[in-house]
């Protein structure tokens, strides 16, 4: 799965409300699964990892939820800050690869005041 | 502890020439991970070197190359430029010692092809 995209679907969500940003992967032997924000002129930044032993993961206001037999993943913001706008950048791994990551094509989020 | 650090923070160069980018991970990491990024293909892995040896490689010519020093810096080089060689670099780093890694991204080395 290469993430190929010349136009970033965007989601726009207004101050305080939750956010969810969807994210469908490619190979199904992938087992590692991560979630990055990159702001403008910064590269991406770790938000949270989830194992495919697991369906659910909970971090500081994010969530990531996996479900293995659509091949999906999502991350949930809770009331969501104005310094949430970014691109979301979903990347999946399989064990083994270490470092090869295959990246998804992003959304970016925009949030309104 | 200081991030990925990467230089230079902008490039121009022209067809033909060749480029030397910089990345110092971050301290003892030992993983270094180079991926290209554009607004078409988005984000892409170019090689991962490991103890000063290539470990991983994605799917790009010969033309990109890189190397690992003892203290985990590593560069990365691209022979012979082509204007489809604009892109973002993004350096990472890794502990590089377990089955999954977590990546810390620098802040990346924009390129111009000219």
């Amino acid at each position: 799965g290469e993430s190929v995209g010349l136009h970033l679907p965007t989601l726009s969500v207004q101050e305080g409300d939750n956010s969810i940003i969807n994210c469908a992967y490619s190979n199904s032997a992938s087992d590692y699964f991560i979630w990055y924000k990159q702001e403008s002129g910064k590269g991406p930044q770790f938000i949270i990892d989830i194992r495919s032993n697991m369906d659910k993961r909970q971090g500081q206001r994010v969530t990531v939820l996996l479900n293995k037999t659509v091949k999906h993943l999502s991350l949930q913001i809770a009331a969501t800050q104005p310094g949430d706008s970014a691109v979301y950048f979903c990347a999946e791994n399989i064990e083994g690869t270490a470092s090869k990551l295959t990246f998804g094509t992003g959304t970016r989020l925009q949030v309104t005041l | 502890k200081a991030g990925v650090t990467q230089t230079p923070r902008y490039l121009i160069k022209t067809r033909g020439q060749q480029v030397t980018l910089s990345c110092s991970p971050i301290s003892g990491h030992r993983s270094v991970s180079w991926y290209q990024q554009t607004p078409g293909q988005g984000l892409q892995f170019l090689f991962e070197y490991f103890s000063e040896t290539q470990r991983n490689k994605g799917n790009f010519p010969g033309r990109f190359s890189g190397r690992q020093f003892s203290n985990s810096r590593s560069e990365m080089n691209v022979s012979t430029l082509e204007l489809g060689d604009s892109a973002l670099y993004l350096c990472a780093s890794s502990l590089g010692d377990r089955g999954y890694e977590k990546l810390f991204f620098g802040s990346g080395t924009q390129l111009s092809v000219l």
